[in-house]
């Protein structure tokens, strides 16, 4: 079974600063690895993945982050925060070859943005 | 519906008592699955549905957990003398396929309280 951790468990930044959120997975065996954020009083939803292909996947909203195999991490990155992406972030893994929907979670990080 | 739809959102319970929970996926989405979001664990893979069949039950914590799926939509989720330790928020999700490519839809949860 995979552990993923993910290492603040709360980050606040000011408005337009820059945000990286740190996640850590346990094994080398070939993964898929997600970010899924849930805005307040909303359901979680799938911000980023990263199946196969190019290591740096990036989302609509101007997130990115880089799978680093050696380093067995995904962090989620954005150059300048706005006050709306202010939610809970869940790094995720799943193992290829096990059920794909299967996913283990980190515990979260809560981004606040202050103006 | 448009999204997955759970219910009841709340439900108060004592210990002891039987309670099911609902989960209506999106319309279409073969592959159903349940998570629970605890304070203490996070959020935690129960069970995977690809049509009415569980392939995947290995995350349910006790013989108290069942579930079942009908005609390939919606789920119910039971959890009989329920517990203390039960009280948590019950995730359900769904994706095209098998995992539809790392994105599930997720609910917005039911919130069980074990008094």
């Amino acid at each position: 079974a995979q552990s993923v951790t993910q290492l603040d468990s709360q980050v606040p930044v000011f408005e337009e600063a820059p945000v990286e959120l740190r996640c850590n997975y346990s094994s080398s065996v070939s993964v898929y690895l997600f970010w899924y954020v849930q805005y307040p009083n909303q359901g979680l939803q799938l911000l980023l993945k990263y199946l196969s292909g190019s290591t740096l996947v990036e989302s609509i909203n101007g997130f990115e982050a880089e799978f680093n195999k050696s380093q067995t991490s995904f962090h989620l990155r954005k150059p300048s925060v706005h006050i709306s992406d202010t939610a809970e972030y869940f790094c995720a893994v799943s193992d290829r070859g096990s059920t794909l929907g299967r996913l283990y979670f980190g515990r979260g990080t809560q981004l606040t943005v202050w103006p | 519906g448009a999204g997955v739809s759970q219910s009841p959102s709340n439900k108060v319970t004592e210990k002891g008592k039987d309670v099911e929970l609902r989960c209506d996926p999106i319309s279409g989405h073969t592959a159903l699955y349940w998570y629970r979001q605890s304070l203490g664990q996070g959020l935690e893979f129960l069970i995977y549905f690809q049509g009415n069949s569980a392939p995947d039950k290995s995350g349910l914590p006790s013989d108290r957990f069942s579930a079942e799926r009908t005609g390939g939509s919606v789920s119910t989720l039971t959890i009989q003398r329920t517990q203390q330790e039960d009280s948590a928020v019950y995730l359900c999700a769904s994706s095209w396929g098998q995992g539809g490519a790392g994105e599930l839809f997720f609910g917005e949860g039911s919130r069980l309280t074990v008094l």
